[in-house]
């Protein structure tokens, strides 16, 4: 599964609003289950990736309520409300559904 | 709380092998799915290998198949990855990560990273 990203760069006013995109090659919704399998890390400058939000929408536990995710099928969004320049580094998404697991070529976000 | 450290990069010649070892600590190992991801330098994410809790099932990526196994010893709370027929196009940081759940869950905690150079 291929997964697309845009934009590549995304600059960004501290207290704007902020939005990535994801698109995958074929659908994430698990045809058994249910649920649609796209996780969003952050990579800060200098450290390894974090996690951000796993199955398309579910904030992963201490991530701060401004970012969201949202989406179905073939498109997903990451949404942060107000930016903050703690939020800088490269954004990426990645498909669980099937193998070979696959992450998106990143968005890089500074301000 | 969770702790995940790779060891085991450092630089190595073409067609040579190299082994990566991730020691875990903070968590019950033998009950959660583990990863490896790599990241060439300036590059992005590449999933490389998920093992199983119980090390049943183990998945690759295509770039690494038929090179590259996962193992583990839950014995020790420690993940393996073999790298074997090494190219210049394998060097990158290689992370450990622990997966949520049994199996390829969510990566919920990442090591540090280590890295392995390909180069004669």
């Amino acid at each position: 599964i291929v997964m697309t990203q845009t934009p590549l760069s995304l600059p960004v006013t501290p207290g704007e609003p902020a939005s990535i995109s994801c698109k995958s090659s074929q659908s994430l919704l698990h045809s058994e289950d249910g649920f649609t399998y796209l996780d969003w890390y952050l990579q800060k400058p200098g450290q390894s990736p974090q996690l951000l939000i796993y199955r398309t929408s579910y904030r992963a536990s201490g991530v701060p309520d401004r970012f969201s995710g949202s989406g179905s099928g073939t498109d997903f969004t990451l949404t942060i409300t107000r930016v903050e320049a703690e939020d800088v580094g490269i954004y990426y998404c990645m498909q669980r559904l099937e193998f070979p697991l696959t992450f998106g070529g990143g968005t890089k976000v500074d301000i | 709380q969770v702790q995940v450290v790779e060891s085991g990069g450092g630089v190595v010649q073409p067609g040579r092998s190299l082994r990566l070892s991730c020691s875990t600590s903070g968590f019950d190992f033998s009950t959660s799915g583990m990863h490896w991801v790599r990241q060439a330098p300036g590059r992005g994410l590449e999933w490389v290998a998920v093992i199983f809790h119980d090390g049943s099932k183990k998945f690759y990526g295509d770039s690494v198949k038929g090179r590259f196994a996962i193992s583990r010893d839950n014995s020790k709370n420690t993940l393996h990855l073999q790298m074997n027929s090494l190219r210049a196009e394998d060097t990158a940081i290689y992370y450990c990560a622990r997966a949520a759940g049994f199996s390829y869950g969510h990566i919920d905690h990442w090591g540090q990273g280590t890295l392995v150079t390909v180069s004669s």
